[in-house]
């Protein structure tokens, strides 16, 4: 148990509709990052939050964005759904200790939400 | 762009044999690489993260190894156990620190 939480665990959605999912962090983090992976692949990164600000993203299309809380508990909203967007989206949390981010954090990853569009 | 690869794609060995497992990546201007473990449709579970200036790292009965140079790194497992069997997947952050992963490696552990 990492102490990571996601909900829901499994959505099936219709294309073209809009999607919120939730990511609640490890007590004490202060970094989130959000990854989507395809059946068979490696996770593929999407973006991170640190203190409430996007400060990394991956090659992804601005109908997906986010968000992360005062508390750290953070949302991925994918709007204008497609059928690729069908996939397990994982949520980590780490504790970044250092400014100049060279940091040395071990990510600790949520359980998934398992997404399928039709 | 970084590219992480992974080899061998799938393993499957009897129960007490020491295992070898590969991930290359291109780019050897890294600040760290890290192992998971992947049980089926689950999430990802840490299993050791190796600094750039370090060159490996060991808990219980893994030892991970980094040769940046020639941007390799090797995940050893000793004296495999059935409870081992699950994806392994190696994860670099490089210069615009975003993480690329590999694909994995399955690995089936029989009795």
């Amino acid at each position: 148990e990492t102490g990571v939480t996601q909900s829901p665990t499994h959505l099936i959605k219709t294309r073209g509709q809009q999607v919120t999912l939730r990511c609640s962090s490890q007590s004490g983090h202060n970094t989130v990052s959000w990854y989507q992976q395809a059946l068979g692949q490696g996770p593929q990164f999407i973006f991170q939050y640190y203190r409430e600000e996007e400060n990394g993203r991956g090659n992804f299309p601005p109908r997906f964005s986010g968000l992360q809380f005062p508390n750290y508990s953070s949302e991925l909203n994918v709007n204008a759904l497609e059928l690729d967007d069908s996939a397990l989206y994982l949520c980590a949390s780490s504790l970044f200790q250092r400014e100049d981010f060279l940091t040395t954090e071990t990510q600790y990853f949520g359980p998934g939400t398992r997404l399928l569009v039709l | 762009k970084q590219e992480v690869t992974q080899i061998p794609a799938a393993l499957s060995v009897p129960e007490g044999e020491n295992l070898v497992l590969n991930c290359s990546f291109t780019d050897s201007a890294i600040y760290n690489l890290q192992w998971f473990r992947q049980d089926p449709g689950k999430g990802l579970t840490s299993l050791l993260l190796i600094q750039s200036s370090q060159r490996e790292q060991t808990s219980g009965r893994l030892n991970a190894s980094l040769d940046k140079s020639s941007g390799r790194s090797t995940l050893y497992i000793a004296a495999s156990q059935p409870g081992d069997s699950a994806t392994y997947l190696c994860a670099v952050r490089g210069g615009s620190y975003i993480p690329t992963f590999g694909r994995g490696t399955s690995l089936i552990v029989h009795p």
